[in-house]
């Protein structure tokens, strides 16, 4: 069973500009989740999809969206990119319900000059 | 807000011994505590998920244990190898059990063979 997807892999963009991120889950999964992982912040969360619906939403700026289609995959966008952007953002998923394991991509690492 | 606490940060030992990570949180309210490792450059491979009500979960060499309470994991790896080099994180999810998790800021463990 595949795991995971993320995609692109690796990008680098320019401040000011704007970058979309995707992600597809595990087959059968309806919960994704974004996090993004930084040296100095460690991982924290961004928010969570469930059902095309966002579940939860972690402290982040407005510059921080996402969106999850009926096929659950899910894409997350930063605006007006900042170089405090720059970090590796991780989904993952689980089936959805209460103390279902989580499992995560390989992530997306975003270098914002 | 919850705060989650690992200790050593760093942690060099020689191959075949048996070693103890730790992982505490502020908040003993949890629905679940969930253990990765990362690999440099990589997503987050979930080892072990201890629900609330349970004790201690095991999965080969691998030993989690859990005093919600005292609000403390420990992850036990019995006869390190050199593959188990990684950084290893700790992650509790609220008491409504949604896909938000707290993390820890990781134990980087190095087995030397």
């Amino acid at each position: 069973k595949a795991g995971v997807t993320q995609t692109p892999r690796y990008l680098i963009k320019t401040r000011g500009q704007q970058v979309t991120l995707s992600c597809s889950p595990i087959s059968g999964h309806r919960s994704v989740s974004w996090y993004q992982q930084t040296p100095g912040q460690g991982l924290q969360f961004l928010f969570e999809y469930f059902s095309e619906t966002q579940r939860n939403k972690g402290n982040f700026p407005g510059r921080f969206s996402g969106r999850q289609f009926s096929n659950s995959r899910s894409e997350m966008n930063v605006s007006t990119l900042e170089l405090g952007d720059s970090a590796l953002y991780l989904c993952a998923s689980s089936l959805g319900t209460a103390g279902n394991t989580i499992y995560f991509g390989e992530g997306s690492w975003l270098t914002v000059v | 807000k919850q705060e989650v606490t690992q200790i050593p940060a760093a942690l060099s030992v020689p191959e075949g011994e048996n070693l103890v990570l730790n992982c505490s949180f502020t908040d003993s309210a949890i629905y679940n505590l969930q253990w990765f490792r990362q690999d440099p450059g990589k997503g987050l491979t979930s080892l072990l998920l201890i629900q609330s009500s349970q004790r201690e979960q095991t999965s080969g060499r691998l030993n989690a244990s859990l005093d919600k309470s005292s609000g403390r994991s420990t992850l036990y790896i019995a006869a390190s190898q050199p593959g188990d080099s990684a950084t290893y994180l700790c992650a509790v999810s609220d008491v409504t059990g949604a896909n938000n998790l707290f993390f820890g800021t990781g134990t980087r463990l190095t087995v030397i063979p």
